[in-house]
Parts: C-alpha cells; sequence; structure tokens
C-alpha cells in the first residue's frame, strides 16, 4: 500500500518557468491538501479539495493553481515561479474532515526557484 | 480565525528526562486540536487529537496532551525521553465548520542527548 505518493522529489527552477506537482493517493481519501514548509514558519495551506471536482483556497494561494480531475490525484500547479516560492512542499489526504480523520502526508516536494 | 502558537523552536532533553513541548490556541468556538510529529526526510504522522472528549489524551509512543481551556494550552508531555523522540513536532488546530482545514503551528525541533 503506497498512502501518499509525491512527484518529483527534488526539482530547480529558475525564475518564470512553470511546473507542476503530482500527488496520488490510494486510499481512496475524499479530502486531499497541499501544504509548503519553511523554516520557523510550520506548514501552511496552500489549497485544499473536499471531493473530486472541487478545490479551495487555503492560507497562501497566491502563486498556485490546483486541480482535482480524479479523485486519487490533486495537482499542484506554479504559473510562473518565484524565489519566494523556493520551499518544501506536503501533499495530505484524509477520509474525512481533519477533524476526525488523520491527515496521511507524502514525503514532499523540495523545490528551488533560482 | 483560529490559530495556534508553538513557544519553542527549538528544546533540548537527555535521555530519560521529561519532554514538554508548549502550543496555545485561539479559537472562538470550541477547537479540535493535534500533536504531529515529523521525522527527518518524511511527512507528518499524527500522535494525538483532542476532539471534545477526554481533556487528557494519550497517543503513540507514551506522548500525551492535556487540554486547558482556562490557559487556552494544549502541551505535549513525555515523562521519559529517548533518542528515537528526536523529531520536529507540530500543534494543529481545526474547528467543526471549516471544512477540513487543519492550520499548523510553527513547529518545535526536539533533540534528545544521550
Amino acid at each position: 500500500n503506497a498512502g501518499v505518493t509525491q512527484t518529483p522529489k527534488f526539482r530547480v527552477l529558475k525564475t518564470g518557468q512553470s511546473m507542476t506537482l503530482l500527488c496520488a493517493q490510494d486510499m481512496n481519501h475524499e479530502y486531499m491538501y497541499w501544504y509548503r514548509q519553511d523554516p520557523g514558519m510550520g506548514l501552511r495551506l496552500i489549497h485544499y479539495s473536499v471531493g473530486e471536482g472541487t478545490t479551495a483556497k487555503g492560507e497562501v494561494p497566491d502563486g498556485y493553481n490546483v486541480s482535482r480531475l480524479k479523485k486519487q490525484n490533486f495537482l499542484l500547479g506554479l504559473e510562473s515561479a518565484a524565489p519566494s516560492q523556493t520551499s518544501v512542499y506536503f501533499c495530505a489526504s484524509s477520509a474525512r474532515t481533519a477533524m476526525n480523520s488523520p491527515l496521511h502526508f507524502g514525503n514532499g516536494t523540495r523545490l528551488t526557484v533560482t | 480565525a483560529q490559530s495556534v502558537t508553538q513557544l519553542g523552536s527549538h528544546v533540548s532533553v537527555s535521555e530519560g528526562a521529561l519532554v514538554l513541548l508548549r502550543c496555545n490556541y485561539s479559537s472562538s468556538v470550541p477547537p479540535y486540536l493535534f500533536w504531529y510529529v515529523q521525522y527527518p526526510n518524511q511527512g507528518l504522522q499524527l500522535l494525538l487529537k483532542y476532539t471534545s472528549a477526554a481533556t487528557l489524551v494519550k497517543g503513540i509512543n507514551g506522548f500525551e496532551a492535556e487540554f486547558k481551556k482556562s490557559e487556552t494550552s494544549f502541551h505535549l508531555t513525555k515523562p521519559s525521553a529517548h533518542m528515537s523522540d528526536a523529531a520536529e513536532y507540530f500543534c494543529a488546530v481545526t474547528i467543526y465548520n471549516q471544512g477540513g482545514k487543519l492550520i499548523f503551528g510553527q513547529g518545535t525541533e526536539l533533540s534528545v542527548k544521550p
């Protein structure tokens, strides 16, 4: 059982380039989340989804877009990368709302924007 | 809006000593509170959660936390630290009508000295 898988694990981008981070879960979870982790700031919620075809903004959504076309996948896009988006990105999923079900996290994607 | 504040970005204890990691929350309605742990180069895992039942909550690996409404606190404790407890610990909060959003604190890195 793979759980939550993030692709790629590492990436270096130049300012202005675009990329998509892929998150896949095989637990049939309804809820999926994208967080970024920065030193001294903990994890901040970028976007989340409460089901296939739905997305919602989190705490820091600017500069990112997401899509949840299939229940098992949650994509995070950066249209024009900026150095401020250098971070470790974590995807998570949960069966129900965060208050009722634990979040299952992937191992992260380390992104550097130069 | 709800939030959590973790006091101390780094805590160091000796093996066998008491572990105390502090978390204070802010919420205008009854909160649901969580502690997650992150081992190096991994995603986060749920340690324990408070969801308005017992105020003293026991989690995995011998950790426990006590919800104190009067102090708006949810501190994490363990009577005797093990080397394997070295990790980063995150306090998190949500409320029931937040559609699944889990808001994390800044994190506390725990070091355990032999």
